[in-house]
C-alpha cells in the first residue's frame, strides 16, 4: 500500500522555468512533510518541509504548497537551474519520536541550458 | 564533521552469502534507520531504532536483521542472500522528534549474483 503518491516520475525543464512535483498522501495522522533532495551517488538531503497549521513555505526558490482537506502537497521549484538537476522525493510523517518517514517513488528532474 | 558513514560503498554477493552492512553516526542521534531504494519504488523503511537496544521492523524487513548495542553504529546484516536484494542501501540518523531532519549517509551499492 503506498501511502504517499508522487508524480510526475520524470520532468524536463528549461533553464529559468518553474518545475512543479505534486504529492498525494492517505493516511490523515501524518503531520509533518519534508522534501528530500538527491544527487547520483549521494544520500537524500533534506530540502524543505512544511507542517499542516500553514498552506504554503518558501525558501529561496523554493517552495512548498499545502492543501490539507485535499491530502496534497507539491514542490515548486521557481528559476529552476542547471544545479537543481536531480531526484526530488516527498515523504510524510508523524512528529512522534518512533514515527517513520514514509516516502514517494521519486522525480526525476532535468534542467536543460 | 564525518555525519553518518557507510561501509562499503560497493559490494558483489554471490545467492546465500552472508554480510554485514556498516552504518556509523557521530553526532548523537538516537534514531536510526535503513532503506533500501530500488527504481520507481522510492525508499522504503527496512528496520529502524529509536535508541541503544531497542530496533522495530519497517515495510520490508525480510530477510535483514540488526542490532543496535551502542548509540553510534547500526549495522545491517543479510544473512542468506537472494537476487531480489540487489539495490542501493542507505542509512540515516536524526534527533528524536519525527519532525528533525534526516541525515543520511552516502549508500551502499549491493548486486547479488
Amino acid at each position: 500500500q503506498q501511502q504517499v503518491k508522487q508524480s510526475p516520475q520524470s520532468l524536463i525543464v528549461q533553464k529559468g522555468g518553474i518545475s512543479i512535483i505534486n504529492c498525494a498522501y492517505e493516511n490523515t495522522a501524518f503531520d509533518y512533510f519534508p522534501w528530500y533532495q538527491q544527487f547520483p551517488g549521494k544520500g537524500p538531503a533534506l530540502l524543505i518541509a512544511i507542517r499542516p497549521d500553514v498552506s504554503e513555505k518558501k525558501e529561496g526558490r523554493f517552495t512548498i504548497s499545502f492543501n490539507k482537506s485535499a491530502k496534497q502537497f507539491s514542490l515548486h521549484i521557481m528559476d529552476s537551474q542547471p544545479g537543481d538537476s536531480a531526484t526530488y522525493f516527498c515523504a510524510a510523517s508523524n512528529t512522534g519520536t518512533a514515527s517513520k518517514l514514509t516516502f514517494g517513488t521519486g522525480t526525476r528532474l532535468q534542467v536543460t541550458l | 564533521n564525518a555525519g553518518v558513514t557507510q561501509t562499503p560503498k560497493f559490494q558483489v554477493l554471490k545467492t546465500g552469502q552472508s554480510m554485514t552492512l556498516q552504518c556509523a553516526q557521530d553526532m548523537n542521534h538516537e534514531y536510526m534507520s535503513w532503506y533500501r531504494q530500488d527504481p520507481g519504488m522510492g525508499l522504503r523503511l527496512i528496520h529502524y531504532s529509536v535508541g541503544a537496544g531497542i530496533t522495530d521492523q519497517g515495510e520490508v524487513p525480510n530477510g535483514y536483521n540488526v542490532s543496535r548495542s551502542t548509540t553510534e553504529d547500526f549495522p545491517l546484516r543479510l544473512l542468506s542472500a537472494a537476487p531480489s536484494q540487489t539495490s542501493v542501501y542507505f542509512c540515516a540518523s536524526r534527533e528524536g522528534a519525527g519532525n528533525q531532519p534526516q541525515h543520511f549517509g552516502d549508500g551502499t551499492r549491493l548486486s547479488i549474483l
